[in-house]
């Protein structure tokens, strides 16, 4: 059973760049498609991008100019990096596994609060 | 802006059937937007229920099911028991351009 665990910091100051990554276990991240989406408290779903393991990525557009999502296949991790934070990105952020046309295993999240 | 719109909230009777729709601002929905629907409880992450329009996963429960109805994609809970109670979410993919979830329907067993 594939599982998903996000981790980072909990709180980050506004203007400066959210980190976050998602360990990968019970299988490899030598394929499929590796997802980030978040929920700003008490808000719906907003898929923020996905890496393909070969290290291809497409973001939301209105994300774009702020998001980047690696990946690390030796430690089967990937990444998400979204710079110049506001309060309105505060949000619980979910890693998610994805194949063509389907969103299959989710983390459990993990709150991100940006103030100062 | 791509906009995707579901009911903001349903409600149901024990044992009844609703059905919860999905549409698309870019015009009908197709089997081409590959539907996935997610059941969201408070305090959870999303937990897949349907993908491509009507598959399910092996831990969807048989009284759910997903379709094409009137130009939007439609999740149907049949014999609804109060575990049901949650906020439900479509997803549309786009071209391989972008993925964008529905607002989300509050669904209320009541």
């Amino acid at each position: 059973q594939v599982q998903l665990q996000e981790s980072g910091p909990g709180l980050v100051k506004p203007s400066e760049t959210l980190s976050l990554t998602c360990t990968v276990s019970g299988g490899s991240i030598s394929t499929y498609y590796w997802n980030w989406i978040r929920q700003p408290p008490g808000k719906g779903l907003e898929w923020i991008g996905y890496i393909y393991y070969s290290g291809s990525t497409n973001y939301n557009p209105s994300l774009k100019s702020r998001v980047t999502i690696s990946v690390d296949t030796s430690k089967n991790q990937f990444s998400l990096r979204l710079s110049s934070v506001t309060a309105a990105d505060t949000a619980v952020y979910y890693c998610a596994r994805s194949g063509l046309g389907l969103l299959e295993y989710w983390g459990q999240g993990t709150l991100v609060t940006v103030s100062s | 802006q791509t906009v995707v719109t579901q009911e903001p909230s349903l409600t149901v009777s024990p044992g009844g059937t609703v059905t919860l729709t999905c549409a698309s601002s870019t015009g009908a929905v197709t089997s081409g937007y590959y539907p996935n629907w997610f059941q969201q409880k408070p305090g959870q992450a999303p937990r897949a229920l349907i993908y491509g329009t009507s598959n399910t996963y092996s831990w969807t429960p048989a009284r759910f099911s997903g379709s094409l109805l009137g130009g939007k994609a439609a999740l149907t809970l049949s014999g609804v028991q109060p575990e049901d109670e949650a906020e439900y979410y479509c997803l549309l993919y786009y071209g391989g351009a972008q993925e964008v979830f529905g607002g989300g329907t509050k669904l209320t067993v009541l």
